[in-house]
């Protein structure tokens, strides 16, 4: 069964970095071609891709934000980090962790979400 | 303003049919299979169709979805209340090498 929990400060000050970790279980991140990823959802907006890490260390990421992001995992603990630096109020949202199965396009399964509100 | 394109809303009676269209490029839809995605009110969205027109595990056949040059299509027959919800459509697109989604389109079961 695979599960993923984000986690992070539901509140950040403008120009502040973020730092949200996805702890998940169910799978291993040293399993050829897996992938785990974020994706963020304003509220009541729509959803918008973030950025993914791949088993090998392979990163994508959004075009639009790849000057602000970072993505890094630690396999040893199940763990997938994403920093965004130089918050703004535009970046309130729901952020969601994700999880791609190997070779595929989809993602299969989505935490439950954490909410983040940037404001002084 | 989201790479793929989906109506705002659809509308149905409980027990018909409604069709989402999700419209793209040769760069996403065009050369990737497609996914859609359920976002049930106040929850996390859950993948509804894969590789265009598969289902997951434990997903009705009442939801199908399919594909055609830079377009794809979900489907759902036999409208339930409880299939009010929030569809979104996804894709990798080869030219941004990102994922990309549709902007969304609500459901509403009257």
């Amino acid at each position: 069964q695979i599960t993923l929990k984000e986690s992070g400060p539901p509140l950040v000050k403008p120009t502040q970095t973020l730092a949200l970790t996805c702890t998940f279980s169910g799978f291993s991140l040293t399993t050829s071609g897996v992938g785990v990823g974020w994706v963020r959802q304003p509220p009541g907006e729509a959803l918008e891709w973030l950025a993914l890490i791949h088993s090998d260390n392979d990163k994508r990421y959004s075009p639009s934000l790849k000057s602000r992001l970072t993505i890094t995992k630690d396999a040893s603990k199940n763990q997938v980090v994403l920093t965004m630096t130089n918050m703004d109020s535009v970046d309130t949202a729901t952020y969601y962790c994700v999880y791609r199965r190997p070779g595929t396009y989809q993602l299969d399964y989505w935490g439950q979400g954490a909410l983040v509100t940037v404001s002084s | 303003q989201s790479v793929l394109t989906q109506p705002p809303s659809v509308s149905a009676a409980p027990g018909q049919k409604v069709t989402i269209s999700c419209s793209g490029s040769s760069s996403n839809i065009g050369i990737a299979y497609v996914s859609w995605y359920q976002q049930l009110p106040g929850a996390a969205p859950k993948l509804l169709i894969y590789d265009s027109d598969k289902r997951p595990s434990g997903i009705p056949d009442r939801f199908s979805g399919s594909k055609s040059g830079t377009s794809a299509t979900l489907g759902i027959t036999g409208l339930q209340t409880g299939d009010e919800a929030n569809y979104y459509c996804g894709t990798w697109d080869t030219r941004l090498n990102a994922g990309v989604f549709g902007g969304g389109t609500k459901l509403t079961v009257l």
